[in-house]
């Protein structure tokens, strides 16, 4: 299995700020990685695939890139209702993994 | 816009079978545009994927679960299934559906249900 790590597992910022998460995959996945956004008590909603491909309807300020192993999910000015998990999820190949999870908490 | 509702038992006892339906509209579970698929997420853990169907009949399944688990589809009720035989403790979970639109992807989930395997 290719397995996903996301680093941090958590992050403090406040309203404004720029965030970066990464994600690296054990192995390459050339730009098979999809990103979701997760708050509690929902399901996790698609934001990015293909590494850096913007779902219908997904604000400007998220922004993905990568390709092989290291991907980054930037958002570029953390508005109120950004603060959620966000996961990573590689598609190169089943079964489909997913990172552990970066929670964005308000600072 | 494809929405899907998940619908089962909450609580399951040890060594039985977990059994979970997704109930489709805005699409037909028959085409082969979508891929239907099945993921949990344990309490505190990382989101697990478990099976997938399309096009009526085609699966692939987690191997990690292959050999508890099947996915399947009922054309009459536009709806897809899950069986998950000899539940333990560690199958507490979030059960979530959820489908891709023309490739693999998980563009679209159910709201999910909580399961807890506990006599």
């Amino acid at each position: 299995d290719i397995q996903m790590t996301q680093s941090p597992s958590s992050l403090s910022a406040s309203v404004g700020d720029r965030v970066t998460i990464t994600c690296r995959a054990s192995q390459t996945i050339a730009t098979y990685l999809n990103w979701y956004q997760q708050k509690p008590g929902k399901a996790p909603k698609l934001l990015i695939y293909g590494a850096s491909s913007f779902q219908s309807g997904v604000p400007s300020r998220f922004s993905g890139r990568g390709s092989g192993t290291d991907f980054t999910l930037t958002i570029s000015s953390l508005q109120p209702e950004d603060f959620a998990t966000y996961s990573c999820q590689q598609s190169y190949s089943t079964p489909w993994t997913f990172g552990q999870g970066t929670k964005v908490e308000n600072k | 816009q494809v929405q899907l509702q998940e619908s089962g038992p909450r609580l399951v006892k040890p060594s039985e079978t977990l059994s979970l339906n997704c109930s489709v509209s805005g699409g037909s579970v028959s085409s082969d545009t979508y891929y239907w698929s099945w993921i949990r997420q344990p309490p505190g853990k990382r989101l697990e994927w478990m099976a997938y169907i399309y096009d009526s009949r085609r699966t692939n399944y987690n191997p990690s679960l292959m050999s508890r688990l099947t996915i399947s589809i009922d054309t009459s009720k536009n709806q897809f299934s899950v069986n998950l035989r000899s539940v333990t403790a560690a199958d507490t979970a979030i059960y979530y559906c959820a489908v891709g639109v023309g490739s693999p992807l998980f563009d679209y989930w159910g709201q999910g249900t909580l399961v807890t395997v506990s006599s």
